[in-house]
């Protein structure tokens, strides 16, 4: 069965600072994998996704994240924080053969330190 | 496009009493999903509907919840006689098919609802 970790429940970093949020997955086949964020009071929004392609992809208010299928991870990251970036991120995974649901992992609570 | 729309924002209720939560998805998306988020137990998926039929309801924790999508544009989540531990936050989000696959999905803003 398909399944995400992500091993940090909150994740401290300066502002200005680059900041890294880790991401395990595991699945059957290859991994459709995506970042979301939730800002307090909110639904999550979408940030980035992998399907294919480039290892590392770039997505929505300068985050990126690196696809790495030997140590099965999809670790997003950000080369700048900013205060505004303090949100729960969650990291997500879809089996590009089994299912059409997304699992998600429980979220990292990043905190931008001013 | 407004987005996924979901009503209420706030429900407070009795326990025992039946709660309807409503959802109107993005036009021509043809999946909808309902998600349960706790601090305990992080972001659930509940069930899931392709074409307004249900497809996965492995998520629904008891038959006190069900779930219905009449029609492409609206779907409820009912909890009857609800209890103090269904107090959570419940989100909708809808997708579409691209290239044969699933889409990202987007949420709504969620019903916090507190059983009493």
């Amino acid at each position: 069965a398909q399944s995400v970790a992500q091993p940090e429940d909150q994740v401290n970093v300066a502002e200005g600072n680059p900041l890294t949020v880790k991401c395990t997955y595991s699945v059957s086949g290859n991994p459709y994998l995506f970042w979301y964020v939730q800002y307090p009071n909110r639904g999550l929004q979408f940030l980035l996704k992998y399907i294919t392609g480039d290892n590392l992809v770039k997505g929505s208010y300068g985050f990126e994240a690196e696809f790495n299928k030997s140590q099965t991870s999809f670790h997003l990251k950000k080369p700048s924080a900013l205060v505004s970036d303090s949100a729960l991120y969650f990291c997500a995974v879809r089996d590009s053969i089994r299912d059409d649901k997304i699992i998600f992992g429980k979220g990292t609570r990043l905190h931008i330190l001013p | 496009d407004a987005g996924v729309i979901q009503s209420p924002r706030h429900e407070v209720t009795e326990m025992g009493q039946e709660v309807t939560l409503r959802c109107k998805p993005i036009s021509g998306h043809d999946y909808l999903f309902w998600y349960r988020q706790t601090m305990m137990r992080g972001l659930e998926l509940l069930i899931y509907f392709n074409n307004n039929v249900p497809i996965d309801d492995s998520g629904m924790p008891e038959d006190r919840f069900s779930a219905k999508m009449p029609n492409a544009s609206f779907s409820t989540l009912k909890i009857q006689p609800s209890e103090p531990r269904d107090s959570a936050v419940y989100f909708c989000a809808s997708s579409f098919e691209y290239h044969g696959r699933l889409n990202i999905q987007y949420f709504g803003a969620g019903t916090r609802l507190s059983v009493l």
